[in-house]
């Protein structure tokens, strides 16, 4: 069955950086893109951006210029993001989804990774 | 960007009730709308895309309807594993917005 698997929860103290992987199966990784959506605690969903596992072309959201990079490495079929300069308010949850370009719905998504970011 | 909008914010409801959750965009996008399903402590699953269409191993009291502005996810017949946070999300354009989410809850 298609799944995507993240890695562990973080700790980061402010300033650092993050990064989380994202290991899909089930089905042929390039053909689809992995997007990344946030939420912080009790909050909604907030989209990140995505990348296409095809092209490796991305489109990242606008408050996250800058300080986010998504990569992926075929070989294993795995989708990376990393977060740089993190703040207090970067703590969250974050969700890898598998992205379906033509109709743009997330499906499935990983089981999410708690980024804490605490002095 | 454009802004989606959910009413209510939540709602109680007793099971084998008919609810209704709506969501509206701040301009037109078609039928590029998906709802998802969020269970506490869980990842969202995907429920309905592009307005109508029923994802694969979702039970039929589950359904969509709406295109422009304006979008409906009706649940028939409430079950008890139904009781979760619902959000629409667009994918008209960039970047991809979600509602803020309406809180299914047990009266």
């Amino acid at each position: 069955q298609v799944q995507l698997v993240q890695s562990g929860a973080e700790v980061k103290k402010p300033g650092a950086s993050v990064k989380v992987s994202c290991k899909a199966s089930g089905y042929t990784f390039t053909s689809y893109g992995i997007s990344w959506v946030r939420q912080a605690p009790g909050q909604g969903l907030e989209w990140m951006g995505w990348i296409s596992a095809y092209n490796g072309n991305t489109n990242y959201a606008q408050k996250l210029q800058g300080r986010v990079t998504m990569t992926t490495d075929t070989s294993t079929s795995t989708a990376y993001m990393e977060l740089r300069s993190l703040r207090s308010d970067d703590t969250a949850v974050y969700y890898c989804a598998r992205y379906n370009f033509g109709p743009g719905w997330f499906d499935p998504w990983g089981q999410g990774t708690l980024v804490t970011v605490s002095s | 960007d454009i802004q989606m909008t959910q009413s209510p914010s939540s709602l109680s409801a007793s099971v084998g009730d008919r609810v209704t959750i709506t969501c509206r965009a701040s301009q037109s996008i078609s039928s590029y709308l998906n709802w998802y399903q969020q269970k506490p402590g869980k990842a969202p699953k995907l429920l309905i895309y592009t307005a109508s269409s029923l994802q694969s191993g979702v039970p039929s009291r589950f359904s969509g309807s709406g295109s422009g502005t304006d979008f409906t996810l009706t649940i028939n017949s409430l079950q008890p594993e139904d009781f979760a946070t619902y959000y629409c999300q667009q994918s008209y354009s960039t970047p991809r917005t979600f509602g803020q989410g309406t809180k299914v809850e047990i009266k």
